[in-house]
């Protein structure tokens, strides 16, 4: 059946050092991709998408780009803040209206 | 302003105690959902409504209830509470008009459940 792998966590960084967390995921068809971003103590909220090969979501400086030949939706930021700590999860869209989530990276960034 | 809302956030239960979390949107979103999160295994899908009076399982069914007689409200039963449904519920809706559906999904802040 369809998945998502994310890279293990957790990912500690200092504040303006280059974030990626890897994401490749095992599904028939051509879903779409998702990132969504968990704050301490609050649910999921998206962070961004994309739903076609080639297509490159991006949202507060993050992007990630749809890969088919490697299936992969790896999640990058240029310089991260204390505040995008936080626990990051990939997601595809699998048939029958649902959305299947990787484990989660939890992201911690020191001043 | 829009939200998904659950009650009760925290909650801790014994064994065989029936409970009910609620759920309710006020975005007239057709699709809700509950998912479960666990540590390193990220979000599994219990139930899903696409709409009014029409329910379907995810993908750890097992142990839960739901139902969906009006749109804005999902709630999650719980009819014999076993410690392994110890965990964090979400709650989560989207648009998902006439039949369609997206995976832009708006969650409620979590319910953790602890049953002892």
């Amino acid at each position: 059946g369809d998945s998502v792998t994310q890279m293990e966590g957790p990912v500690t960084l200092s504040e303006e050092a280059f974030l990626t967390i890897n994401c490749t995921y095992t599904a028939t068809g051509y879903p779409s991709l998702f990132w969504y971003v968990q704050y301490p103590g609050e649910g999921l909220q998206l962070l961004l998408k994309a739903t076609k090969a080639d297509d490159k979501g991006s949202n507060k400086g993050f992007e990630a780009t749809y890969r088919k030949e490697t299936t992969s939706f790896h999640l990058e930021k240029g310089s991260v803040q204390v505040s995008d700590s936080a626990v990051y999860f990939c997601a595809l869209e699998t048939s029958g209206s649902r959305l299947t989530f990787g484990e989660g990276t939890q992201l911690t960034v020191n001043p | 302003e829009a939200q998904v809302t659950q009650n009760p956030r925290y909650l801790i239960t014994v064994t065989g105690k029936k409970l009910t979390v609620t759920c309710s949107q006020n975005m007239n979103h057709e699709y809700m959902s509950w998912y479960r999160q666990d540590p390193g295994l990220g979000l599994r899908q219990i139930y899903y409504s696409m709409n009014v009076e029409v329910t379907d399982k995810g993908d750890v069914p097992e142990g839960y209830k739901v139902s969906r007689k009006e749109k804005r409200n999902f709630p999650l039963i719980l009819e014999s509470p076993s410690p392994n449904q110890t965990s964090l519920y979400f709650c989560a809706s989207t648009i998902g008009t006439s039949g369609s559906y997206t995976g832009e999904l708006f969650f409620g802040e979590g319910s953790r459940l602890t049953v002892l």
